[in-house]
């Protein structure tokens, strides 16, 4: 079965630095993906990025990026240059199947950006 | 714009009562989600829906109900037989290709409390 772990309840960063944060990931499967979304305190889900076992580079999407070490079975998003709206929920997710795709999430990481 | 709308955004239940929570996507997506989120976890699956006419439970649908009678709109009846249903509840949608790739939308959430 997929597991997926982050093991930070909480993390701080200073404005204008990078910071990562972990997941780790337990899955069967040959191919996979992960996925990252950041909740505000408003309580959407918001995509940030993707990235599939096979892909040969790392994802990156503006400031966010995956650094993904697949013999650690890891996929931690970078996010470069913080901002104060960077504040927020950060899950990350594993699509596996199970009849259909279906997401699995880690109990998340809060990020508090200090000004 | 496209999107995901829920209604309520907040719902208070006296216990005993069956409520249901409203979400529309004009998205024209084929699959639509319901997950539960508890105060520092991550989410969980109640039900999905791949199709019109056809749902599956999820990880934790005992206490809950669904309908798919058009592709917009996935209902959730929160019923009498949920025995701690105060939470946060998210609806999502995705194209409904099958593809571990296939990013899912949500809607903003409703947060439903038992009274």
């Amino acid at each position: 079965a997929q597991k997926i772990t982050q093991t930070q309840p909480g993390m701080f960063v200073q404005e204008k630095e990078a910071v990562t944060l972990d997941c780790t990931y337990d899955t069967s499967d040959p191919s996979y993906g992960l996925f990252w979304y950041k909740q505000p305190s408003s309580g959407e889900m918001i995509f940030l990025i993707y990235q599939g076992s096979y892909d040969q580079q790392n994802a990156t999407e503006g400031r966010y990026s995956l650094n993904f070490q697949k013999a650690r079975k890891s996929a931690n998003l970078v996010i470069s240059a913080s901002q104060l709206g960077d504040s927020a929920m950060y899950f990350c997710a594993m699509p596996y199947w199970d009849s259909s795709y279906k997401l699995i999430f880690g109990s998340g990481t809060r990020l508090l950006v200090r000004p | 714009d496209g999107g995901i709308t829920q209604s309520p955004k907040y719902l208070f239940r006296k216990e005993g009562q069956n409520v249901t929570l409203s979400c529309e996507q004009n998205l024209n997506h084929d699959a639509m989600y319901w997950y539960r989120q508890d105060p520092g976890q991550g989410l969980r699956l109640i039900y999905y829906s791949q199709i019109v006419n056809d749902f599956q439970k999820g990880d934790i649908a005992e206490g809950y109900s669904v309908s798919r009678e058009k592709k917009e709109s996935f209902p959730l009846t929160v019923t009498s037989a949920q025995k701690n249903p105060t939470a946060f509840y998210l609806c999502a949608s995705s194209i409904g290709t099958g593809t571990s790739a296939e990013e899912q939308f949500f809607g903003p959430g409703t947060r439903l409390t038992v009274l």
